[in-house]
Order: C-alpha cells, then sequence, then structure tokens
C-alpha cells in the first residue's frame, strides 16, 4: 500500500464547475500537507500550504485536511479553463531528520473545459 | 519569489554519455531535491542535500550521483547514462516550503 494515495483520474468538468480532488494517507506523522499545481511540460507550482487539521481558503481554492481520517482536500470553486492541469498532494513530517522531504501522490489531471 | 533554475529545459544524449544537470536557488535554502518524474510513478526522489558537502540517498539512487560544493548550487549527475534515465528530472529547495525549478526533460538514445 502506497503511504500517499490519489485517484489519478483523468477528471473532466465544464467550466463553473466546483472540482474536489482527494488524498488519503497511512502515517499519520505526517504534519505538514501541500497542494501544487503543474502545467504540462512545467514544474510543479506551490497551491496550498498547511499544518493542522480545517480548511484554508486562497481566493478560489480551498484545502482541508482531517487528521483524524487521513484525508486531505483541494476543491476549486468556479473553475476556469486555466485550472486545467495536474494536481499533486503532498506531504511531509515535522522537523528533526526528515529535512522537509516530501512524500507525494500521483497526481490528478484536471480539464476545464468551456 | 524563490527562484530555482535548472541548467536545460531539453537535453539529448546518448547510452553512456555522462550527463550533468545543475540547479540554482537563490534564496539561501539549506535543502536541495532532485526528483525524476514519470507518467503513471509521480515524482520520486533521487538525491537530497540538507548543507554544504551533504548528501543523503533518496528512494531511487541507483545510476545517480550529486554534488553540491555552494549552498546555491546542486547538481544531479548521471555517470553513464542509460535509456531507462529517459525521464523529466526536477529540481527543488526548501527552508520550510519547497520550491520546484522548471524542469529538463532528459532523453537517453
Amino acid at each position: 500500500q502506497k503511504e500517499v494515495e490519489q485517484d489519478p483520474g483523468p477528471l473532466s468538468v465544464p467550466e463553473g464547475a466546483i472540482v474536489s480532488l482527494n488524498c488519503t494517507y497511512s502515517n499519520s506523522a505526517f504534519q505538514y500537507f501541500m497542494w501544487y499545481r503543474q502545467y504540462s511540460r512545467k514544474g510543479p507550482e506551490l497551491l496550498m500550504y498547511t499544518y493542522s487539521s480545517g480548511n484554508k481558503e486562497d481566493g478560489r481554492f480551498t484545502a482541508q485536511v482531517d487528521k483524524s481520517s487521513k484525508y486531505i482536500s483541494l476543491f476549486i470553486r468556479d473553475s476556469q479553463p486555466s485550472d486545467s492541469a495536474t494536481y499533486l498532494c503532498a506531504m511531509s513530517f515535522a522537523g528533526g531528520t526528515s529535512y522537509g522531504k516530501l512524500t507525494f501522490g500521483q497526481g490528478t489531471i484536471l480539464t476545464v473545459h468551456p | 519569489d524563490v527562484k530555482v533554475t535548472q541548467s536545460s529545459r531539453y537535453l539529448v544524449k546518448r547510452t553512456g554519455e555522462k550527463v550533468f544537470l545543475e540547479c540554482v536557488q537563490d534564496m539561501d535554502h539549506e535543502n536541495m531535491f532532485w526528483y525524476r518524474q514519470d507518467p503513471g510513478l509521480g515524482l520520486r526522489l533521487i538525491y537530497f542535500s540538507y548543507d554544504v558537502k551533504m548528501k543523503e540517498k533518496g528512494d531511487i539512487p541507483e545510476g545517480y550521483s550529486v554534488s553540491r560544493e555552494k549552498k546555491e548550487r546542486f547538481s544531479l549527475i548521471l555517470e553513464s547514462a542509460s535509456t531507462n534515465q529517459t525521464s523529466m528530472y526536477l529540481c527543488a529547495s526548501s527552508l520550510e516550503k519547497q520550491f520546484f525549478g522548471p524542469g529538463t526533460r532528459l532523453t537517453v538514445l
């Protein structure tokens, strides 16, 4: 079983839809949770960074963490064609000798069509 | 904004060649990382470094080595390139949050 599971999709939605992207994880020691967006042939770009259970909002994006269920989500409201990309969840342990190493999900390919 | 740059966007090499991939960051970050990304396999950590001249193996270090002589620069070396090393190579740096470079798409013929 992989430490971090993410549905690879692909996910196709119409413009304006609410998108929900999800990851589950098995190691309860993960403390920091991230979402990256990666456009085709580009490097991943950090979208959201959280370290506690609950919601964090940034514009049209909301990151949700539920540590008790080992489940994280990214919601995109009013999705746009420019949101079409691969979305990667990632997580890390706190401090010490972890050196900020990340464990990634497989990535979900999202297409928003006009 | 953090800037992570990689020396090449696209590279084509022959089997058996020695290949150097260079990465530079401008934010005085302690930690630097090299990943490869392949369809269906996601991002896999090759090596990382937490200080100058310090390095540690990641999940898939075989066939690779690294060098970190200066804090801002982290190099990935393929001693003798093979076709199964054709991939997208991504460099990242972090203090707390991890930031990625644009990637190098390497093709080994």
